[in-house]
């Protein structure tokens, strides 16, 4: 069964740092882009950073930039989301995803698989 | 950055009923669209990708269309289950979410 776990959430004080961890099974996980998804408490969800199958491109949306850092253990079939200067408008449930590329007539991407999340709370 | 506007923002249906949600990106990211599903507390699931390819599994019932700048995801008839928010996603650039549509019972 192919299955993601995320872990590592928990209540952090403003300016402190997290480790975000995604356990990856039953697919080949290092020849598999994959992705970080944020959700806000009652808020829509908001794309945080993908990696490439061997960690040599990241991405990341203009608001965690230079605060967050994508990595990945291919060995340990693990994905992370390392946080620093945590803000009180991170707060939001992390989820990890499995980014699929097929190539049919032309390439397609998208998030087929998502774990159930991690809860990060930044509060005083 | 592309910006991704879906309306309505919500809205009340009947089971049976036809319902369509609609998604306008700020620029053309031609097919580069891909639809969710997320129920309360759950993970979003995946509905359609490339703007009108129905992922194996999901019920004929739901179908995507557009090209360039103008979405749109159609629920032929609302079922019991469809009561849910929907996002749209591009992957043109840096990927963005619509800010997303929930689908209330009437």
């Amino acid at each position: 069964e192919v299955q993601l776990v995320e872990s590592g959430g928990g209540l952090v004080q403003p300016g402190g740092s997290l480790r975000l961890s995604c356990a990856a099974s039953g697919f080949i996980f290092s020849s598999t882009w994959m992705s970080w998804i944020r959700q806000a408490p009652g808020k829509g969800l908001e794309w945080v950073a993908n990696i490439k199958p061997d960690g040599s491109e990241k991405y990341y949306v203009d608001s965690v930039k230079g605060r967050f850092t994508v990595s990945r253990d291919n060995a340990k079939d693990s994905l992370f989301l390392q946080l620093y200067s945590l803000r009180a408008e991170d707060t939001a449930v992390y989820y990890c995803a499995r980014i699929v590329i097929t190539l049919t007539y032309q390439y397609f991407y998208y998030m087929d698989v998502w774990g159930k999340g991690t809860t990060v709370t930044v509060s005083s | 950055d592309i910006q991704m506007t879906q309306s309505p923002s919500s809205l009340s249906a009947s089971v049976g009923d036809r319902v369509t949600i609609t998604c306008r990106a700020s620029q053309s990211i031609s097919n580069s669209l891909n639809w969710y599903q997320q129920k309360p507390g759950k993970a979003p699931k995946l509905l359609i990708y490339g703007a009108s390819n129905l992922l194996s599994g999901v019920p004929s019932t739901f179908s995507g269309s557009g090209s360039g700048t103008d979405f749109t995801l159609t629920i032929s008839s609302l079922q019991p289950e469809d009561f849910a928010t929907y996002y749209c996603q591009t992957y043109s650039a840096l990927w963005t979410f619509g800010q997303g549509t929930k689908v209330e019972i009437k």
